[in-house]
């Protein structure tokens, strides 16, 4: 059974840090782009970043570039995502979302999230 | 950046109706469309990628269609757990943008 497990979240300060982790089964881990996304309380889902099988390709949203740091170690089948100077308005379920990939003149491409985990909440909160 | 923006944002039907949602890009992204749905409580489910294929599983009432700026999800047969708010989510480059969402609910 493909399986996503997240883990890590927890209550924070304003400016506090975090490390998330996604243990995966169930399926070949390095052949995956994988994701993070966060839904905060009655919104709507939000992409945060993705990282590309091995590693060479790495994307994020703009509000986190510089403070959050999405990383992966193949050999564990696990992605994490380093949350550094947290802001209340980060409150949300972070999911980790396996994510499929598509090819094109430059190569393999990020596509749509086709298994997600069941979310970790992070709480940002004095 | 390229903003996606569904309509409506929510609609109340009767089982065994067809519904239609819509979602709009502000700038053409070929086909790298894919719309989820998340009931209450639970995690979002991917329905459809590249605009138009159904994920594995996924029953058949639901299909998508469009291409470039204007896509839409269709429920050919509205049915009691279809009841969730849908989003559309677009591929073609970062950022990886959600729309706002559409509430479906039984009339």
């Amino acid at each position: 059974e493909v399986q996503l497990v997240e883990s890590g979240g927890g209550l924070v300060q304003p400016g506090g840090s975090l490390r998330l982790s996604c243990a995966a089964s169930g399926f070949i881990f390095s052949t995956y782009w994988m994701s993070w996304v966060r839904q905060a309380p009655g919104k709507g889902p939000e992409w945060v970043a993705n990282i590309k099988k091995d590693g060479s390709e790495i994307y994020y949203v703009d509000s986190v570039k510089g403070r959050f740091t999405i990383s992966r170690d193949n050999a564990k089948n696990s992605l994490y995502l380093q949350m550094n100077n947290l802001r209340a308005e980060e409150t949300a379920i972070y999911y980790c979302a396996r994510t499929s990939y598509y090819y094109d003149r430059s190569g393999s491409i990020a596509g749509a999230f086709d298994i997600w985990g069941q979310g970790t909440m992070v709480t940002v909160s004095s | 950046d390229i903003q996606m923006t569904q309509s409506p944002s929510s609609l109340s039907a009767s089982v065994g109706d067809r519904v239609t949602i819509t979602c709009r890009a502000s700038q053409g992204i070929s086909n790298y469309l894919a719309w989820y749905q998340q009931k209450p409580g639970k995690v979002p489910k991917l329905l459809i990628y590249g605009a138009s294929t159904l994920q594995s599983g996924v029953p058949s009432r639901f299909s998508g269609s469009g291409s470039g700026t204007d896509f839409t999800l269709t429920i050919s047969s509205l049915q009691p757990e279809d009841v969730a708010t849908y989003y559309c989510q677009k591929y073609n480059s970062a950022p990886w943008t959600f729309g706002q969402g559409t509430k479906v609910e039984i009339k």
